[in-house]
């Protein structure tokens, strides 16, 4: 059974330091892994999306990497802003769950001006 | 172009009672799911529905159920509420096909609270 774990679990951090974000997965048979950030209280807003084939993924100042035999990914966020305060979550779709995307906890991101 | 949409926001109802919450896709999607984010849980997958199907069901009893229409938005329903089921319910869309193939568009959210 597939299982998801984000670590840590919070992060404070200075504005304008790069950070990492850390998920890992217990089953490397995975079709993607997709990094989304909730804002409290609201939906999820799709960060990067990782095919299995694929290592890493980047959008502006976000860039994911997947190992897959390692059974890891990290979000790698440079030149932090308070604005990138949120939750963040990743989720694997997972060959043998007849395709339901299965969810970290979350890392939540607090940004200090 | 709109993004998925969710209707109520909020939504208070007594144990017993029956809800029903309702999603629009983006145009042009044909799946749609089902989430449930419990106060400090994460979210736990409700219900996938592809193409007026039910796909997928995740591990949750029967009270919890839903339909496609032929327009592709959703209805999920809650029977006979209980306490535990206040949390915010999330709805998202993506392109048919394999599910999570592609990247799911998230709505807002329902908070639903049992009093």
């Amino acid at each position: 059974k597939q299982e998801v774990t984000q670590i840590p679990a919070a992060l404070s951090v200075p504005e304008g330091e790069n950070l990492v974000l850390n998920c890992s997965f217990t089953d490397s048979a995975i079709y993607n892994l997709q990094w989304f950030r909730q804002d409290p209280g609201k939906g999820l807003t799709s960060l990067l999306l990782i095919q299995s084939s694929q290592r890493e993924q980047t959008s502006g100042r976000l860039n994911a990497s997947l190992d897959k035999s390692s059974g890891r990914s990290t979000l790698y966020i440079a030149a932090s802003q308070p604005g990138d305060s949120a939750t963040y979550l990743c989720a694997v779709l997972t060959m043998d769950s007849n395709y339901q995307l299965i969810w970290g906890a979350g890392t939540k991101l607090i940004i200090k001006p | 172009e709109a993004g998925v949409t969710q209707s109520p926001t909020h939504l208070i109802k007594t144990r017993g009672q029956q809800v029903t919450l309702r999603c629009s896709p983006i145009s042009g999607h044909t799946s749609v799911y089902w989430y449930q984010q419990a106060l400090g849980l994460g979210l736990q997958f409700l219900l996938w529905y592809d193409e007026g199907e039910e796909r997928n069901r995740g591990n949750f009893p029967p009270r919890f159920s839903g339909r496609q229409f032929p327009n592709y938005s959703s209805e999920l329903n809650v029977n006979a509420l209980e306490l535990e089921d206040s949390a915010l319910y999330l709805c998202a869309s993506s392109r048919g096909g394999l599910a999570g193939a592609d990247t799911q568009y998230f709505g807002p959210g329902t908070r639903l609270t049992v009093l």
